[in-house]
C-alpha cells in the first residue's frame, strides 16, 4: 500500500545536537512537506519541495535545513540553532492542487 | 498574507446530534480550495472533506458537509449524527489555486459526550 513513512516516532536528542528527521513515500508525489505542530496549535510549515532537487522556505524555517536528492525521499535537520526544537513534526506530500497526505509524525524532545 | 481563523478552540456534543465547527479566512485570491483535516488522539492528520472556490454546490461526504459561504469567507463544518470515533481535533486549511502552500487554523478540539 502507498504511504508516508516518518521514523522514528519518538526521537530524544541533548541540546546542541543536530537531528535529522526521515520522510519516505511511495505515491509517486511531486510535492513534500514540513508541518510542525506545538501543543494545542495548528500547523506551521517549516519547508516544502515542488520537485528534486528543489526547496523552499515555509513560515518558520529559521534553524531547520531540508534536501531533496531523490523524489521519494525529504529528510529534515533540525540544527542547534534552532531555539525551541521540541515539538511534533509531520511530513506530507501531495499531487499538484491535490489534498496533502499525512505521516504519522516524529515527536521530537530535545533537554 | 492568508490566514485562516478558527474561533472556536473546543466543542461539545452529545453523540447522535448534529455539530457545527466555524472556520474564516482572509484572501485576495478568487481560486482556491478549502479543506478540513481531522487530527485523532493518534495525530494522524486525515483529511475530511474538500471544497473548491469555483464551485457554488456545497460538498459532502457522508455525515459531514460544508457551508461554504464565499463572500462572506466562511466555511462551517457540520458533523451529523456525532459518533464517539468523531473525537479529534478539527483543522481548516486553505490552498490557493497553483500553490503549494496549505495554510491551517488553529484548530477545534470537538468532544463528543456518550
Amino acid at each position: 500500500d502507498g504511504g508516508i513513512t516518518q521514523s522514528p516516532k519518538y526521537l530524544f536528542r541533548k541540546e546542541g545536537q543536530n537531528v535529522t528527521l526521515s520522510c519516505e513515500q511511495n505515491l509517486n508525489h511531486d510535492a513534500m512537506y514540513w508541518y510542525r505542530q506545538d501543543p494545542g496549535q495548528g500547523l506551521r510549515l517549516i519547508y516544502y519541495s515542488q520537485i528534486v532537487n528543489d526547496f523552499q522556505k515555509g513560515d518558520i524555517a529559521e534553524g531547520y535545513s531540508v534536501s531533496r536528492e531523490k523524489k521519494e525521499s525529504f529528510p529534515l535537520t533540525v540544527t542547534s540553532a534552532q531555539k525551541n526544537p521540541t515539538a511534533f513534526y509531520l511530513c506530507a506530500s501531495s499531487p499538484r492542487e491535490a489534498p496533502l497526505h499525512f505521516g504519522n509524525g516524529t515527536r521530537l524532545t530535545v533537554t | 498574507a492568508q490566514t485562516v481563523t478558527q474561533s472556536q478552540p473546543e466543542m461539545s456534543v452529545q453523540e447522535a446530534e448534529t455539530v457545527t465547527l466555524s472556520c474564516t479566512y482572509d484572501t485576495s485570491e478568487s481560486d482556491y480550495y478549502l479543506f478540513w483535516y481531522k487530527q485523532p488522539p493518534s495525530r494522524q492528520m486525515i483529511l475530511v472533506i474538500r471544497q473548491e472556490a469555483y464551485k457554488q454546490q456545497n460538498a459532502t461526504e457522508n455525515r459531514f458537509s460544508v457551508n461554504f459561504q464565499k463572500a462572506a469567507k466562511s466555511f462551517s463544518l457540520k458533523i451529523s449524527d456525532s459518533q464517539l470515533g468523531d473525537a479529534a481535533m478539527y483543522f481548516c486549511a486553505y490552498l490557493i489555486q497553483g500553490a503549494q502552500k496549505l495554510v491551517f487554523g488553529q484548530g477545534t478540539r470537538l468532544t463528543i459526550n456518550p
